[in-house]
């Protein structure tokens, strides 16, 4: 089955600069990768998402790029806010009849932006 | 902005006890899942539904865990014998027909604690 590694596992970086958490996933028959930000406490919340067909997405302060090619995919944040300090997790699935099949996660990465 | 509803938002249970963890999905949602997060892990996916049946299950997915759409509303999750390993935050999911983004949503969880 599919598996989802995520690095790194803590990051953290001063307020302004940028932040990038990469994954990779196993089966090349995934082909949606949304990434999550979970506050302490809450569920995970839905940031961004990529779909096999597109190698880049980009909404605001936040981008993903996907490599089909070396199974892999990364979240890049500029211009990090203190607000951004989270836990945030990548997942890969394979869409079949428009719903997004089970999602695996990755292990997570927890963000920490210092003001 | 519709919600998935999930009830209780805290369970205690003693070892060994039938728990039911309630959800209500959006209304025009086709696809239901449950995952869980064991505390500081990641979320892992537990089973999906879909037209009245269970479409995909992992390995936790065991046969202590059970899932029924009973009426028209209502997704639960039945966990028949609880262990101590249980004790996880459990989140239930929807997701419609297209798959577009901000149809998959998480609601806000049930923490069920095994004692």
């Amino acid at each position: 089955g599919e598996n989802v590694e995520q690095h790194p596992s803590t990051l953290s970086v001063q307020e302004g600069d940028s932040a990038v958490i990469k994954c990779t996933y196993s089966d090349s028959a995934s082909n949606y990768f949304p990434w999550y930000k979970q506050e302490l406490g809450k569920r995970p919340q839905l940031i961004i998402d990529i779909r096999s067909n597109v190698g880049e997405k980009k909404d605001q302060r936040i981008a993903v790029t996907l490599n089909k090619t070396a199974k892999h995919f990364s979240l890049h944040i500029t211009e990090t806010q203190p607000e951004d300090s989270a836990v945030y997790f990548c997942a890969a699935s394979i869409q079949w009849r428009g719903s997004q099949g089970n999602l695996i996660f990755g292990k997570g990465t927890k963000l920490s932006v210092k003001p | 902005e519709p919600e998935v509803t999930q009830t209780p938002s805290h369970q205690v249970t003693q070892m060994g006890q039938e728990v039911i963890l309630r959800c209500v999905p959006i209304s025009n949602h086709l696809y239901f899942y449950w995952y869980r997060q064991i505390l500081g892990q990641k979320v892992e996916f537990l089973v999906s539904f879909y037209n009245n049946e269970i479409s995909e299950k992992s390995e936790i997915f065991d046969d202590q865990f059970s899932v029924e759409r009973p009426d028209g509303s209502n997704f639960t999750l039945k966990i028949r014998s609880t262990k101590l390993e249980d004790s996880a935050m459990y989140f239930c999911a929807s997701s419609d027909r297209t798959g577009v983004r901000n149809g998959f949503t998480f609601g806000s969880g049930t923490r069920l604690t095994v004692v």
